[in-house]
C-alpha cells in the first residue's frame, strides 16, 4: 500500500490548487479516503472524506464551501480541489486510506501548500 | 491546541515500558472505541500501530498494546528498544459531523 500525495504549492490568499493522491496497492473503489492536514506548530486537523461509494462527501466547517474533495477510479487517484484558500489553510496535507468501519490507517507522506502574499 | 491531550515528550530506558496518554471527552474517546495510534519517523508517512484502542495490524510488534478508560486511551511501549525512538499520535473517530480528532503527538526519547 502506497499513497502519494503532490500539488502543494505556493499561492497568494484567493488563489486555488488541486491536490492529488496517487494511490497503489488497494482500489479506492473499495475504501474511504480521507484529507488530514497540519498546520505549522499546531496538531493534526481533518478536513474531507469521501465515502467508499464517491457519493458522499463530508468537510470540516473550516473549509465547507471551499474545497472540493473527489476521486478518479480509472487512475486511482484522490483529489482534493482547494478554492478562495486563506493564509490559515498553509498546512502539510496528507491523504489517508480509512479502514472499514474505522479510522485513518495508511498515510501518505503529505505536500506542503503555502498561502502567502 | 490538538483536540486530544498528549504529553510532548516522554523518554525511557532499553528494555523499560512506557505508556503515552491521550485524552479526550465523552464525545470522541468516551463514546466510541474507534482509537488509533501511530508511529512517525521524521519525513516519513505515519505507520499504524493499533487500532479499534487494542488491536494490531499484522506485522506490527506485540510490544506495543493499547487500552481505555474513560475518555483517556494510553499506549505501551514494552521493552523499549532504540528503533522506537520516534514521534507517535492518537486519533479518535468523534461522530459523523468532527469525524476524527487528533492528539498533538509525543516524543519518544530511547536514553
Amino acid at each position: 500500500v502506497h499513497l502519494t500525495e503532490s500539488g502543494g504549492n505556493l499561492v497568494q490568499p484567493g488563489g486555488s490548487l488541486r491536490l492529488s493522491c496517487v494511490v497503489s496497492g488497494f482500489s479506492i473503489l473499495t475504501y474511504a479516503m480521507t484529507w488530514v492536514r497540519q498546520a505549522p506548530g499546531k496538531g493534526l486537523e481533518w478536513v474531507a472524506v469521501i465515502g467508499v461509494s464517491g457519493g458522499s462527501t463530508y468537510y470540516a466547517d473550516s473549509v465547507k464551501g471551499r474545497f472540493t474533495i473527489s476521486r478518479d477510479t480509472s487512475t486511482n487517484t484522490l483529489y482534493l480541489q482547494m478554492n478562495s484558500l486563506r493564509v490559515e489553510d498553509t498546512a502539510l496535507y496528507s491523504c489517508a486510506k480509512v479502514e472499514a468501519g474505522g479510522n485513518p490507517d495508511s498515510w501518505g507522506q503529505g505536500t506542503l501548500v503555502t498561502v502567502s502574499s | 491546541q490538538s483536540a486530544l491531550t498528549q504529553p510532548a515528550s516522554v523518554s525511557g530506558s532499553p528494555g523499560q515500558s512506557l505508556t503515552i496518554s491521550c485524552t479526550g471527552t465523552r464525545s470522541d474517546i468516551g463514546g466510541y472505541n474507534l482509537v488509533s495510534w501511530y508511529q512517525q519517523q521524521p519525513g516519513k508517512a505515519p505507520k499504524l500501530l493499533l487500532y479499534e484502542v487494542n488491536e494490531r495490524p499484522s506485522g506490527v510488534s506485540d510490544r506495543f498494546s493499547g487500552s481505555k478508560s474513560g475518555n483517556t486511551a494510553s499506549l505501551t511501549i514494552s521493552g523499549l528498544q532504540a528503533e522506537d525512538e520516534a514521534n507517535y499520535f492518537c486519533c479518535s473517530y468523534a461522530g459523523n459531523r468532527l469525524w476524527w480528532v487528533f492528539g498533538g503527538g509525543t516524543q519518544v526519547s530511547v536514553l
